[in-house]
């Protein structure tokens, strides 16, 4: 999966709880971008980094947040956790400079009860 | 908006046999397609790409051919392989950031 390790791999937690997802990366790319995959509706941008503390939201942002304090970790964060965020969450990495292709990590599959 | 939407939820093909998976597009200012394969429990996977400079592209085992006057593109697999059995995304990358637009995708299913 291209250098791109995202942990936990599956992590069942309980409404109203923090959770916090790891993608880690050894491609030293500048890009890095966290989606959702629910059935009927492919994969959605939550937010993406453009650098060491640039983030900026994507198309399905609300209820998450994002930090990225080193090239390669990119933290998604769920601040209390709703079971309409059950989903299986993907980390992406691209080089940029003229480069568009992102490359996927294996996700992990959250569920909330 | 715009969008990038796929037809057949779900194609069947026999082993051997050549497939074809359409991808429709909304934006005719998209110079820029990326074609994902995401087989089950993995994230997608990158196969092809092609930038509207061009018609054709042909990698191994599969071609994409871009018609802009239609805004329509399609991923063909030659002698599609039980391997080939995965669901399949076009996707079309926006901004500085490349931020990806996906489809729902088309699953293709290979049967013996």
């Amino acid at each position: 999966d291209a250098g791109i390790t995202q942990s936990p791999r599956h992590k069942v937690t309980e409404t109203g709880t923090p959770v916090t997802l790891r993608c880690h990366q050894t491609e030293n790319h500048r890009y890095m971008y966290w989606y959702r995959q629910d059935p009927g509706h492919g994969l959605r941008l939550i937010h993406y980094s453009y650098g060491v503390k640039d983030t900026d939201k994507g198309e399905v942002s609300d209820g998450y947040s994002v930090s990225r304090s080193k090239t390669e970790d990119f933290l998604l964060t769920l601040e209390s956790a709703t079971s309409s965020q059950t989903s299986v969450y993907f980390c992406a990495i691209s080089p940029g400079q003229g480069t568009n292709i992102q490359y996927f990590g294996a996700g992990t599959r959250l569920s909330v009860l | 908006g715009e969008s990038v939407g796929l037809h057949l939820p779900t194609l069947s093909v026999q082993e051997g046999d050549n497939s074809i998976i359409n991808c429709a597009y909304s934006n005719s200012a998209s110079d820029y397609f990326i074609w994902y394969k995401q087989e089950s429990g993995k994230g997608p996977q990158f196969i092809i790409d092609i930038r509207s400079n061009m018609d054709k592209r042909q990698g191994q085992r599969v071609t994409v051919l871009l018609n802009k006057t239609v805004k329509h593109l399609s991923l063909q697999i030659a002698a599609t392989q039980p391997g080939d059995s995965a669901v399949y995304f076009c996707a079309d990358p926006t901004g500085t950031a490349s931020k990806l637009t996906f489809g729902t995708g088309t699953r293709l299913q290979v049967t013996l």
